[in-house]
């Protein structure tokens, strides 16, 4: 059973860079098959989909986020993470990373989530 | 972008009731449209993928229909662990977006 659980750092202030890392178990991140997501849901509202990575580096990201989000990938830890620069409030969210299974063409595996708020 | 419009927005059932839930591409997107049921503080859960695959160990009173730009959600018999915000999601191209959720409550 592929598990996914983010990790960051909770509280970022105002134009800071926010780092946050998913780490994949019961799979290997490497095999093929599978985009890795960044989804993130501002304080009562839906779901935005930040980009995600396939296990070559390739990167594909939602032109929402204006070139900020960078995502990358460590296949020797089975971690993938996201990078977003100059965060303002506005990125205050849950951030989910997830699995998008190419056969399945679907997110079919997501992590709880981890709370973020960009405050000073 | 291709924008996801779902309606309602929130809903107010019985028990035992039949639920619908319609959502409405901007654009044809075929079949490339999933459902997610998100209960509160938890991550969403795929029920539903190519608009009408239903996922294993997905109860059958949930199912899904349409293609092109209109696409129905529907929940047979509402039981009360239903209740959850439900979105739409399509992969038709880049960015992939999600509706605005439609928020189920029990009458």
């Amino acid at each position: 059973q592929v598990q996914l659980q983010e990790s960051g750092p909770g509280l970022v202030k105002p134009s800071q860079t926010l780092s946050l890392t998913c780490t994949v178990s019961g799979g290997s991140i490497n095999s093929g098959g599978y985009y890795w997501s960044w989804i993130r849901q501002r304080p009562g509202k839906g779901l935005e989909w930040i980009g995600y990575i396939y296990y070559s580096g390739s990167t594909y990201y939602n032109p929402s986020l204006q070139s900020l989000a960078s995502i990358s990938i460590d296949t020797s830890n089975n971690q993938f993470s996201l990078r977003l620069s100059s965060v303002t409030a506005a990125d205050t969210a849950v951030y989910y990373c997830a699995r998008w299974g190419m056969a399945a063409t679907a997110f079919d595996y997501w992590g709880q989530g981890t709370p973020l708020t960009v405050s000073s | 972008d291709i924008q996801m419009t779902q309606s309602p927005s929130s809903l107010s059932a019985s028990v035992g009731d039949r639920v619908t839930i319609t959502c409405q591409a901007s654009q044809g997107i075929t079949n490339s449209l999933n459902w997610y049921q998100q209960k509160p503080g938890k991550a969403p859960k795929l029920l539903i993928s190519d608009a009408y695959n239903l996922e294993t160990g997905v109860p059958s009173r949930f199912s899904g229909s349409g293609s092109g730009t209109e696409f129905t959600f529907t929940i047979s018999s509402l039981q009360p662990e239903d209740i959850a915000t439900y979105y739409c999601q399509h992969y038709h191209d880049l960015p992939i977006t999600f509706g605005q959720g439609t928020r189920l409550e029990i009458k």
